[in-house]
């Protein structure tokens, strides 16, 4: 089982150009996340989609968008990547009110 | 909106030593509580729940609604329980978490 699968592990982008990054997962769970890991910060919500068709703003949506394809797979678009999206993004799914499953996540630079 | 505090950025205790890791919580509702554990270079995982009140790999934590706390507790801590430690919480029927800063702890030898 793999799990929760986020593509790509490493990327280095300049400021303004713009990425996807992917996320699956294969628990047929309905509820999926991102997260940005910030050192001093801990981990905070960008998007989730608590089920397939829907989104929803986390506590840091500004400068991402988010689309939930199916109910496998759950994109993170940076339109416009600035240094302050610098970060690691972690992926995550659950269902109901169990916890979490992380991917491995994808550590973004952006010079 | 809720709030997770976690007070210590960095811990280091002895190997053999008794470790907390502090949490609080601030949420007017009835809460769900989590230990989520990161070693070196690997995902996040599960450590445990309060609603399961289990312990795993050695490490406990309560449920003190009077105090607001959910601190993680080791009464002899291992070289391998060198990580970063996140709390989290789940406000009432939520399916999102709510992560504190994180608490880096240190094992020393």
């Amino acid at each position: 089982n793999a799990g929760v699968t986020q593509t790509p592990k490493f990327q280095v982008l300049k400021t303004g150009q713009s990425m996807t990054l992917q996320c699956a997962q294969d628990m047929n769970h309905n509820s999926m996340y991102w997260y940005r890991q910030d050192p001093g910060m801990g981990l905070r919500l960008i998007y989730y989609s608590a089920s397939e068709g829907t989104t929803d703003k986390g506590e840091v949506p500004n400068g991402y968008n988010v689309s939930r394809l199916n109910k496998r797979e759950f994109s993170l678009r940076l339109e416009s990547a600035a240094p302050s999206q610098t970060s690691v993004y972690f992926c995550a799914s659950s269902e109901d009110t169990y916890g979490y499953t992380f991917g491995s996540g994808t550590r973004l630079t952006v010079v | 909106a809720q709030r997770v505090t976690q007070p210590e950025k960095l811990l280091s205790v002895f190997k053999g030593a008794p470790v907390e890791l502090k949490c609080n919580y601030s949420y007017s509702g009835s809460p769900e509580l989590f230990w989520y554990v990161q070693y070196s270079r690997q995902r996040l995982q599960l450590l445990l729940r309060h609603i399961s009140r289990e312990s795993i790999k050695g490490f406990t934590a309560d449920l003190n609604k009077g105090e607001t706390s959910f601190h993680l507790k080791k009464p002899f801590a291992q070289e391998e329980d060198s990580a970063m430690y996140y709390c989290a919480l789940r406000a009432g029927s939520a399916r999102q978490l709510t992560f504190g800063s994180g608490t880096q702890l240190t094992v020393l030898p």
